[in-house]
């Protein structure tokens, strides 16, 4: 148990719809980064969110957002869903900002299902 | 553009040592990453390399040569429940993490 949590565990929906995945982050963990993975797409990197600041950015589409709270837990939002949306979608905490605080910690994922 | 790439399948037996290569090319480099993950489960973080030299952690080590953007995963004393993807990630001069395919080990008895 990496102590990053992610709900819900599995997402059924339509085309067109929108969602929203939830992460809470290791206690004491600033930092959360959103990822997809798929099977002809491996694992991509979405964004990254420190202390509630948008840290970076990697190839998220202009459908999805995400964003963190004062208590520190992210949501991903994805909207206008398509079936190529389908996906893992990973959450993962880290101490700090940068490539000093390193070691990420993964959430177990929510499986998105677009139909 | 941004590459990374790892050889997409390997094979070893148990007991054996197994070398994992990377090579990259990204937009300025941040530190390069590696980690294991098992079939359906999230990844795991094995190692972190930033400056040139090999990173020694138990059982598995990792070397980086910034000059030649190349790094390999070094696997000894290999067990069955080493049996995992592997994957190389390197983040880049804008902060973001560009992943390599990753690599399907399969550890034989």
């Amino acid at each position: 148990d990496s102590g990053v949590t992610q709900t819900p565990k599995h997402l059924i929906t339509a085309t067109g719809q929108r969602v929203t995945l939830r992460c809470s982050p290791r206690s004491g963990d600033l930092s959360v980064y959103w990822y997809q993975q798929s099977l002809d797409q491996g694992l991509q990197f979405l964004i990254q969110y420190y202390n509630g600041e948008e840290r970076a950015k990697g190839n998220i589409l202009e459908r999805f957002s995400a964003q963190q709270f004062p208590d520190l837990h992210s949501e991903l939002n994805l909207s206008s869903l398509e079936l190529g949306d389908s996906a893992l979608y990973f959450c993962a905490s880290s101490a700090g900002a940068d490539s000093s605080s390193y070691e990420q910690y993964f959430g177990p994922g929510t499986r998105l299902t677009v139909t | 553009g941004q590459n990374i790439d790892q050889p997409t399948e390997m094979t070893a037996t148990e007991g054996a040592i197994v070398q994992i290569n990377c090579t990259y090319q990204t937009s300025g480099f941040n530190g390069l990453f590696w980690y294991q993950q098992h079939a359906g489960e999230a990844p795991t973080f094995l190692s972190y390399n930033v400056l040139d030299g090999l990173e020694e952690k138990g059982r598995f080590s990792s070397f980086l040569s910034r000059s030649k953007g190349y790094s390999y995963l070094l696997l000894k004393e290999l067990q069955m429940k080493d049996s995992a993807s592997y994957l190389c990630a390197v983040r880049d001069r804008g902060q973001n993490f560009v992943f390599g395919p990753g690599t399907r080990l399969s550890v034989l008895p």
